[in-house]
């Protein structure tokens, strides 16, 4: 089962900020959290990943509570190309001894950009 | 750079019979790892390949099976088809080495059982 919790569907009104939750109460210390996005009929996509920093890239906002329990990803100003589903996923780092290829998917957010 | 390459990307099967599908990973990448996609179940698993080796395994049953070669392009098998194999099937490369854990996948095979 997947180790996560996150609303099933969230709408964001285009060119706000979407700010997606993940409780992830049971991480362990060697766990990190990644975001994936698949839009309708593609592939999942990398978003963004993190072990305790925050982090941000050119897609996207992570921001990680200090107890690491819960987890925030934010698209700063969402388009309607951000409708997606939205996978928050814990996993043990590579570096510690853990799997590349298995990610546990859980059901994921509906995020829809309405404009 | 060409991304993740899978075909056929639709294919039609009765029950019974075998599929194959087919994955072409990035260039340079040498890990592929396998997922269904259905409704019901969401993203599962299947296996992941590296070095021509398969490193992990889903749950699934042994009618699903997979194989990489030397160039690092991988195959999966389903044999016996059954109504409930109908799915996306994605395949998803990484470099091994790297610690970010990026996956990168396919547009998938969509199967259907009739």
């Amino acid at each position: 089962d997947a180790k996560t919790t996150q609303p099933p569907s969230m709408d964001c009104a285009e060119g706000r900020a979407a700010n997606l939750p993940c409780n992830h109460s049971t991480i362990s210390g060697n766990e990190y959290v990644y975001w994936y996005r698949q839009i309708h009929s593609q592939g999942p996509q990398y978003i963004i990943h993190g072990l305790k920093n925050n982090e941000t890239n050119e897609m996207a906002s992570l921001i990680i509570t200090e107890d690491r329990k819960s987890s925030t990803l934010i698209l700063p100003h969402a388009t309607l190309r951000d409708t997606a589903v939205y996978y928050c996923i814990v996993r043990v780092g590579m570096n510690y001894g853990g799997s590349q290829g298995n990610l546990i998917f859980g059901k994921g957010t509906k995020l829809s950009v309405k404009p | 750079k060409a991304g993740v390459t899978q075909t056929p990307r639709y294919l039609i099967k009765t029950r019974g019979q075998q599929v194959t599908l087919s994955c072409s990973p990035i260039s340079g990448h040498r890990s592929v790892s396998w997922y269904q996609q259905t409704p019901g179940q969401g993203l599962q698993f299947l296996f992941e390949y590296f070095s021509e080796t398969q490193r992990n395994k889903g749950n699934f049953p042994g009618r699903f099976s997979g194989r990489q070669f030397s160039n690092s392009r991988s195959e999966m098998n389903v044999s016996t088809l059954e109504l409930g194999d109908s799915a996306l099937y994605l395949c998803a490369s990484s470099l091994r080495s790297q610690n970010t854990g990026e996956l990168f996948f396919g547009e998938g095979s969509r199967l259907t059982v009739l």
